[in-house]
């Protein structure tokens, strides 16, 4: 069965560094998100990335914040100067269409700013 | 604005039946989902409703009536393996997800 991979699966750094999280989403779709979800607290939906561009972002997802589809695989967001509120667990969705009823979710990536 | 809302926790018993609600205040919609996050793991996909009405599917059932702006999710013949939280997602007429803060539900033995 097709699946989304995250790598890392955890991710610490110190605060005011710069981290990328990556994900390969299920090779067919077309829609890309980012989400967060703080510890205990609901998910947030972050960016969504169609035809290699971003179609819609939140208010968290300011300057701090990138996403790149560099290659045809991988899809990437960037933190840049990270801080300790930015501790959460970031997870990467596809679908294959715009009304596809699933998204589907990689396994998330926790990150930790220390 | 837009507001999802469902309870914070429940909790049932092994073998028995729970309903879990959802009532959501959204700029357009385009369908109400619902998914189980079990604690550390992602969100995995149960149910999907555009139209008003039940689907069911196995132990799990989905019921969305547009008008009161209402879903729930009916989950029968508990296991402990049901003990997760539930997330109440509506897709709104931007075809984002919008979420609600998941129901946590406890399965007693």
């Amino acid at each position: 069965e097709p699946e989304v991979t995250q790598t890392p699966s955890h991710q610490v750094t110190q605060m005011g560094q710069e981290v990328i999280l990556r994900c390969v989403p299920i090779s067919n779709h077309l829609y890309f998100y980012w989400y967060r979800q703080i510890l205990g607290q609901k998910v947030e939906f972050l960016v969504s990335f169609y035809n290699n561009e971003i179609s819609e972002k939140s208010e968290i997802f300011d300057d701090q914040f990138s996403v790149e589809r560099p290659d045809g695989s991988n899809f990437t967001l960037k933190i840049r100067s990270t801080k300790l509120e930015d501790s959460a667990m970031y997870f990467c969705a596809s679908r294959g269409d715009r009304l596809n009823t699933e998204a589907f979710f990689g396994q998330g990536t926790r990150l930790t700013v220390v | 604005g837009q507001n999802i809302d469902q309870p914070t926790e429940m909790t049932a018993t092994e073998g028995a039946i729970v309903q879990i609600n959802c009532t959501y205040q959204t700029s357009g919609f385009n369908g109400l989902f619902w998914y189980q996050q079990h604690a550390g793991e992602a969100p995995t996909f149960l149910s999907y409703n555009v139209l008003d009405g039940l689907e069911e599917k196995g132990r799990f059932s989905s019921f969305l009536s547009r008008s009161k702006g209402y879903s729930y999710l009916l989950l029968k013949e508990l296991q402990m393996k049901d003990s997760a939280s539930y997330l109440c997602a509506v897709m709104d007429s931007n075809y984002q997800l919008i979420w609600g803060a998941g129901t946590k539900l406890i399965i007693k033995p």
